[in-house]
């Protein structure tokens, strides 16, 4: 049984780019939440996606927007980077459909911006 | 705005030990208090986690305290491993509705032989 897979591990970009990454949730998981983790710190809260709409948002700007897919992946989409933007991008997936509230992270993907 | 608060932010502890971090939360509409190991280039892997309605659960060598009045909460590790070493997260959300997970600002877990 897979569990959630990040694409891909590493990028790196630079400064007014565009960025997207990928997140196939946990088989049977139906919810995705996306976090930025810098470093140190702890994972924040950007974005959750469920029947393939955002329906909760962090304290994020609008150049963090998402998509979740019929099959349950997700996209996360960053406009204009910024150098501040460097950081693990992880993935968690839950079952709302299932009433299960615990969230299971991937493996993240590591954006640095020049 | 910090909701939830983790101390210490590193901890050295000898092989053998007890490795004990601690917590503490603001907003009373968490219900659900779940703890995330995470090692160097990996994404937090659920541990354990526990429900105010409950004062202590332990699964293996770990163990959550919770005191819901002071809104506080901790997790000891018993008999502490160099394989314990990692970055301790413990975090809150609500088990209902729409379910992020705050996290607390970490704790980096050092197990020396």
């Amino acid at each position: 049984d897979a569990g959630v897979t990040q694409s891909p591990t590493h990028l790196i970009k630079t400064r007014g780019q565009q960025v997207t990454l990928r997140c196939s949730p946990k088989s049977g998981h139906d919810t995705v939440s996306w976090y930025q983790q810098a470093l140190g710190q702890g994972p924040q809260f950007i974005f959750q996606y469920y029947e393939e709409e955002e329906r909760q948002r962090g304290n994020f700007p609008d150049r963090f927007s998402g998509h979740q897919f019929p099959n349950y992946s997700s996209e996360l989409n960053v406009n204009a980077l910024l150098l501040g933007d460097s950081a693990l991008y992880l993935c968690a997936s839950s079952s709302t459909g299932q009433g299960s509230y615990e969230q299971y992270f991937g493996p993240g993907t590591r954006l640095l911006v020049l | 705005q910090q909701q939830v608060k983790q101390s210490p932010q590193s901890l050295i502890v000898q092989k053998g030990g007890i490795s004990i971090i601690n917590c503490a939360y603001e907003n009373t509409a968490f219900d659900y208090f779940p703890w995330y190991q995470q090692f160097p280039g990996k994404g937090p892997a659920l541990l354990i986690a526990i429900r105010p309605d409950v004062s202590e659960k332990k699964e293996g060598r770990f163990t959550i305290s919770f005191n819901k009045s002071a809104k506080q909460f901790s997790l000891h590790i018993m008999d502490s491993q160099p394989g314990d070493s990692a970055t301790y997260f413990c975090a809150a959300t609500r088990s209902w509705g729409y379910q992020k997970v705050t996290f607390g600002i970490g704790t980096k877990l050092q197990v020396i032989p």
